[in-house]
Formats: C-alpha cells, sequence, structure tokens
C-alpha cells in the first residue's frame, strides 16, 4: 500500500514555463512534508518543506502548496530551467518522528 | 554541515560474494540511519532503520539475513550485500538524523553491480 503517490513518472515543461509536480497521500498522520531532487548516480538533496499548519511555503523559484483535505501537495517551479531537469521525490513524515515515506518520483525535463 | 557520505561510490562484484557498503556522517552524530534502495523505474524504497548499538528493524520484504546492517557507531553504519546475485544490483543510499532534528541527510550513494 503506497502511502505517498506521485501519479506521474515524468513531465516535459519548456525553460521559462512553469513546471508542477503532484503527490498525494493516505496517511493522515503525515504532518510534515519534503521535497527532494535527485539527480542520477547521486543521493536526494533536500529542496523544500511544508508543516501541515500551512498551506504554502515559498523559497526562490520554488513554492510548495498542501491541501490537507485533499491529501495533495505540489511543487511549483518558476520558472523552470534546464537545470532544473531531475526526478523529484516527494516525501512524508510524522512530525514527531524521522522516518520518511517516498514517493515514485518524477522524472522532470526542461527544454531549452 | 551535515555531510554524510558513502564508501564505495560505485562497486562491481561477482555472484555469491559479499560486499560492504559503508556511510558516514562526517560533521555530526547520527543517531538514527536509513538504508534506501532505488529501483530502475526511481522509486526509493527504505529498506531498514537503525539506531546506534541496537538491531536495524527491516521494512516488510528486506531480508535481513541477506542484508546486514550494522551501526556500530554514531558516525558509521554499514550495510553488507552477503551472497550477492545479479537481482541485487541497485543503487543504495544511505541517509542519517542526529539526536536533535528530525532532518535526514542523504549520501551520495553506492552504485552496486553483480555479475
Amino acid at each position: 500500500d503506497q502511502q505517498v503517490k506521485q501519479n506521474s513518472p515524468s513531465l516535459s515543461v519548456q525553460e521559462g514555463r512553469i513546471s508542477i509536480l503532484n503527490c498525494d497521500y493516505t496517511n493522515s498522520m503525515f504532518d510534515y512534508f519534503l521535497w527532494y531532487k535527485k539527480y542520477p548516480a547521486e543521493g536526494p538533496t533536500f529542496l523544500i518543506s511544508i508543516s501541515s499548519i500551512k498551506d504554502k511555503n515559498e523559497d526562490g523559484r520554488f513554492t510548495v502548496f498542501l491541501n490537507k483535505s485533499a491529501k495533495h501537495l505540489s511543487l511549483h517551479i518558476v520558472p523552470s530551467q534546464p537545470g532544473d531537469s531531475a526526478v523529484y521525490f516527494c516525501a512524508a513524515r510524522v512530525d514527531a518522528g524521522n522516518m520518511l515515506t517516498f514517493g515514485g518520483g518524477t522524472r522532470l525535463m526542461v527544454k531549452p | 554541515g551535515a555531510v554524510v557520505s558513502q564508501h564505495p561510490s560505485w562497486v562491481i562484484c561477482k555472484s555469491g560474494t559479499s560486499v560492504k557498503i559503508e556511510c558516514r556522517s562526517l560533521d555530526f552524530q547520527a543517531t538514527t540511519m536509513f538504508w534506501y534502495r532505488q529501483f530502475p523505474k526511481q522509486s526509493l524504497m527504505l529498506m531498514a532503520t537503525s539506531n546506534e548499538g541496537s538491531k536495524a528493524t527491516y521494512e516488510q520484504g528486506v531480508e535481513k539475513d541477506k542484508f546486514l546492517i550494522n551501526h556500530a557507531s554514531l558516525t558509521l553504519s554499514t550495510l553488507t550485500v552477503t551472497s550477492a546475485h545479479p537481482e541485487d544490483s541497485s543503487f543504495y543510499i544511505c541517509s542519517a538524523s542526529d539526536f536533535f532534528s528530525y532532518e535526514q541527510y542523504f549520501g551520495p550513494g553506492t552504485r552496486l553491480t553483480v555479475t
């Protein structure tokens, strides 16, 4: 049973446009969510996070939106750059712990 | 800060042999370390969680006799793939958390190829 799902395995976007990556979860105990970026043959690197008490968190070109009632979060990248091309994982945890549950990842390709 | 290293970054071994992968926290004490495996279709699967000085907790479906995890110190955890088979070929990633934070810091990963 996948508790965190990223239903789009891949996404292609033109440089300069917005990239929207989606993530859904089923476990209502999750209350902290993170996005990681991963290049081939490298470990994931932390991108941005959001606590369940917020519905939006912004950091430069990256914004994460959380809709608790829908158990859905999304990562917006504006404007998209070719260097953003990578696999993006969303992850969730129960705030009192440090164990992460990952989604399956979405490969983003930003075309110049 | 919060750097995690893995060694080796790439290893090729023959079927039936064992291979050890090291995960080190370089500038903090890792009370908890996690081992993940990334499958070819991208998904990152948690294999086990280890707390320093105690036995690792394995996720369902992960053979603990095949994937031996040792977390003997606050800066080092090792994953030993015993009697490796070609289907064990994968990308193995560790991460570490310190006592004061719930954040996980990831290592760069180890590519294992079993021939």
